[in-house]
């Protein structure tokens, strides 16, 4: 089984429609993150989270909210989408520690129409 | 200033020949550290090797290897012996402290393409 898993997979919806990306782990980590892959941009961090009550916005948080239910869980919230939000979407995590290496989920790939 | 700069878009390689990927970084930082991450055609994000700031050797594994010249600020990922599922985008990464917080900045990525 995956240790970091994102639903959906994939996603098609409209301009303005409330849209809620989940992520989970298995991997007792307490930092959880958000990215955004768009092409020849590489990952931009969006928010991260370095425990359940600690909550940070990254360099494109505009547009985006979260929210980490639990140290396992963070959620990725897009109010009311819009084009330009399509992009894959990837939660990782990492464990405080010597090298804080981030581990990926599959990502998400959405697209707003 | 770009954090992290990798200024092959595109590279080609022969299998079972030896590839160097491009990474030069940027920090005042005395601690941090350097990753390489590959992503295949599927789209996962797989982490390969890690760098410390302080590590006095090169990491090195499996035939991965990050070739770590601290004073140039580069840190150049070596894949000894390749192969055809080799081909994959690959993103050079690092981790420093910004405001009292640690963060990771991405390269724009090498496609690497292993020719048969």
């Amino acid at each position: 089984d995956a240790d970091v898993t994102q639903t959906p997979r994939n996603r098609i919806t409209k301009t303005g429609k409330r849209i809620m990306l989940e992520c989970s782990q298995t991997k007792g980590h307490d930092r959880m993150y958000w990215y955004r892959q768009d092409p020849g941009l590489g990952l931009r961090l969006i928010y991260y989270s370095f425990d359940v009550k600690d909550i940070n916005k990254g360099e494109i948080s505009d547009g985006y909210s979260v929210s980490r239910q639990a140290q396992a869980k963070f959620s990725l919230s897009l109010e009311s989408a819009i084009p330009n939000q399509t992009a894959l979407y990837f939660c990782a995590t990492s464990k405080r520690g010597d090298t804080d290496t981030q581990y990926f989920g599959p990502g998400t790939r959405l697209t707003v129409l | 200033a770009q954090k992290i700069t990798q200024t092959q878009p595109g590279m080609f390689v022969q299998e079972k020949e030896a590839v160097t990927l491009d990474c030069t970084y940027d920090t005042s930082d005395q601690s941090y550290g350097l990753f390489w991450y590959k992503q295949p055609s599927s789209g996962e994000m797989i982490f390969l090797i890690y760098q410390g700031s302080y590590d006095e050797q090169n990491a090195t594994e499996g035939r991965y290897s990050l070739n770590f010249q601290k004073a140039r600020k580069s840190a150049n990922l070596v894949i000894s012996a390749s192969q055809l599922g080799d081909s994959a985008m690959y993103f050079c990464a690092m981790r420093e402290v910004s405001g009292g917080y640690q963060k990771v900045t991405f390269g724009t990525g090498t496609k690497l393409q292993v020719i048969p």
